[in-house]
Order: structure tokens, then sequence, then C-alpha cells
């Protein structure tokens, strides 16, 4: 059975840091694309940012790129989200996503991200 | 950006009708086409992949379908289990986006 466990989430403060993980099981982790959803209360879905297989191409939508760094280890099949200079509008769920080809096939349960001060 | 113009922003149908949800593509997409139900507290759960394709565990009753860029999702026969918001995603290029949801309720 498939399995995205996210963690590392919580209440951050503007201008803050904060590292996201997704621990995966149930499946071959190094076989496979990952990335990160989010979802602001209440909102819609937003993709964040995307990594291949091998971590050796990454992606990011225009306002976190600078920002936010993914990235993985396939030894331990861990997928990180590397948050920094943290706003008010990355105030969001957090879900953690396999991405076999341009889709988003499974989901972790998510995690908060909450910037205020 | 590909935007995805998705409708109706709500729906409220009757069990057993047929219920269509579509979205409209800015520019050709092929058939990077996905489709997600999302109920409340709960991850979004993938429905329809490739335009047509129904993922693993997904009732039959559930289709895709494409015209050009116009993109539907029909559910046959509405069941009390299918109210939630429903969103398109497209992945032909980043940034994938996403359709602004549709929210489907019993009548």
């Amino acid at each position: 059975e498939v399995q995205l466990v996210e963690s590392g989430g919580g209440l951050v403060q503007p201008g803050r840091s904060m590292k996201l993980s997704c621990a995966a099981s149930g499946f071959t982790f190094s076989n496979y694309g990952m990335a990160w959803v989010r979802q602001a209360p209440t909102k819609g879905l937003e993709w964040v940012a995307t990594i291949s297989y091998d971590g050796s191409s990454t992606y990011y939508r225009d306002s976190v790129k600078g920002r936010f760094t993914i990235s993985r280890d396939n030894a331990k099949s861990t997928l990180y989200l590397q948050m920094n200079s943290l706003r008010s509008e990355d105030t969001a769920t957090y879900y953690c996503t396999r991405e076999p080809g341009s889709s988003f096939d499974y989901w972790g349960q998510g995690v908060m991200v909450t910037v205020s001060s | 950006d590909i935007q995805m113009t998705q409708s109706p922003a709500s729906l409220s149908a009757s069990l057993e009708e047929i219920v269509t949800i579509t979205c409209q593509a800015s520019q050709d997409i092929g058939n990077w086409l996905a489709w997600y139900q999302q109920k409340p507290g709960k991850s979004p759960q993938l429905l329809i992949y490739g335009a047509t394709s129904l993922a693993d565990g997904v009732p039959s009753r559930f289709s895709g379908s494409r015209s050009g860029t116009q993109y539907s999702l029909k559910i046959s026969r509405l069941q009390v289990e299918d109210p939630g918001i429903y969103y398109c995603l497209q992945g032909y290029s980043a940034p994938l986006t996403f359709g602004s949801g549709t929210k489907l309720e019993i009548k």
C-alpha cells in the first residue's frame, strides 16, 4: 500500500524558515518523480514544486522560486521542502504527492503551515 | 501559464442523476488532463488521468472525455458518496495548474 506521511509543519513567523519532510513507503521511491501541492484555507489547489526521480531536475512555481527548495533522499525514501523567507501568503496545507507523469496519483494527508507573527 | 477555466462553480443534483463538469484549457494540452475529488478535511483523490483513463479503484460511473481543448468529467448516476469538490489539473507544462473547483452537492 502506497503511503506518504508529511511532517514538520506548524506556526512560523514571517521571514523565518521551515522544512517539511515526507516519508514514502509501499513503492520504489527512486522510480518516481515527486511533488508538493498546497491549499490555502478555504481555497483551491496550487502546485508548488516537482523533483525528478533521481533529483537531477527541479521545477518551481514563480512565487516560491529562490525561496523554496525541493529535494529528496532516495536511500531514505524521503522527500523534503525547505521553505525560507516565509510570507503570510505561504500559509496553507502542504501535500506530498507522487507524480508518475504529469498528474498526482497518491497524496499524503497534508501538513499545515501557518505563517504569522 | 496555461489557464484552466472550470465550470460550474457549484452544482446541486439528485441521486441517480447524470452530472457533468467541464474544464476549458487556454491552449492545447493534448490528453494531459486529470480529475480529482476532494472531500471535506481529506486529501484529493485521483479519478481520471490522461483525460479519459479511470484511476485504480474508481467506480465506473466516473468517466472523462475531451473535445479539442474542452474536457469533461461525467458522473453517470450520482451516488450519496459523491459530494465534494472536483478539480481538473493540466499536466502539459509547468506551472501545472488546477481549475478553480466545482462544489457538488446532493439536492
